[in-house]
């Protein structure tokens, strides 16, 4: 079974600044999605980047980029400028690719990462 | 994307009820999820709401605890019934969208059960 594990439950940056949260992930399968979601107090899931696994290239999406590593099994996101609305709680997520009959197909999430964005 | 609504936003229930919650999408789409998040929790699949065909369930919920319906492609309801204190969570409905492998989130359902 896929497990996505980070290992850092509180992160802090300053305005401004830059900060990378961490993500592990473990399967056994070479075609998969991997994820970043954002969840302010709003509580509303926020998309915030995405990568396919077949893809090199890191994905980039404005101050929002991520360093795959699929060697690793490794998908951190690095928040650049950081922003006083960032400050939330972000969540890795994996999402099988293999669409087998029967199967969810399910997000498996991590346990997240509580950012705080200091002024 | 998806624009998709949730209904009711909150709601505080009394122990033994059962609580509907709706989960509208704006456009077609092949799948929807639902998912609960414990307090101070990451998110955890319910199950798949299938179009026309009994929900598919994850291991540790029962339908007869979380009946779910998917009458069309734009529209599906769960149920939380019986409750306890301990189904006090977030109840978020997703979708994932035909011909994509992103899924999106409704703004989800806050449940308080005494």
């Amino acid at each position: 079974a896929q497990t996505v594990t980070q290992s850092q439950p509180e992160m802090s940056v300053q305005e401004a600044e830059t900060v990378t949260l961490s993500c592990t992930y473990d399967t056994s399968e070479s075609d998969y999605y991997l994820f970043w979601y954002k969840q302010p107090p709003s509580r509303q899931m926020i998309l915030v980047i995405r990568q396919e696994a077949y893809k090199q290239q890191n994905a980039t999406e404005n101050r929002f980029s991520v360093n795959f590593q699929k060697a690793a099994k490794s998908f951190s996101l690095k928040i650049s400028d950081s922003q006083l609305g960032d400050a939330a709680m972000y969540f890795c997520a994996y999402r099988s690719a293999i669409f087998l009959r029967g199967a969810t197909n399910k997000l498996i999430f991590g346990t997240g990462t509580l950012l705080a964005v200091q002024p | 994307s998806a624009v998709i609504s949730q209904k009711p936003s909150r709601d505080i229930c009394q122990r033994g009820t059962s609580l509907t919650i709706q989960c509208q999408v704006d456009s077609q789409v092949t799948m929807m999820f639902w998912y609960r998040q414990q307090p101070g929790q990451s998110l955890t699949l319910i199950a798949t709401a299938n179009q026309g065909s009994e929900a598919t369930y994850e291991s540790g919920f029962v339908i007869d605890k979380f009946p779910i319906s998917r009458p069309n492609l734009t529209f599906s309801t769960l149920t939380v019934s019986n409750m306890s204190p301990e189904d006090s969570s977030i109840y978020l409905c997703s979708v994932a969208i035909t011909g994509s492998y992103e899924q999106y989130f409704g703004p989800g359902t806050r449940l308080t059960v005494t």
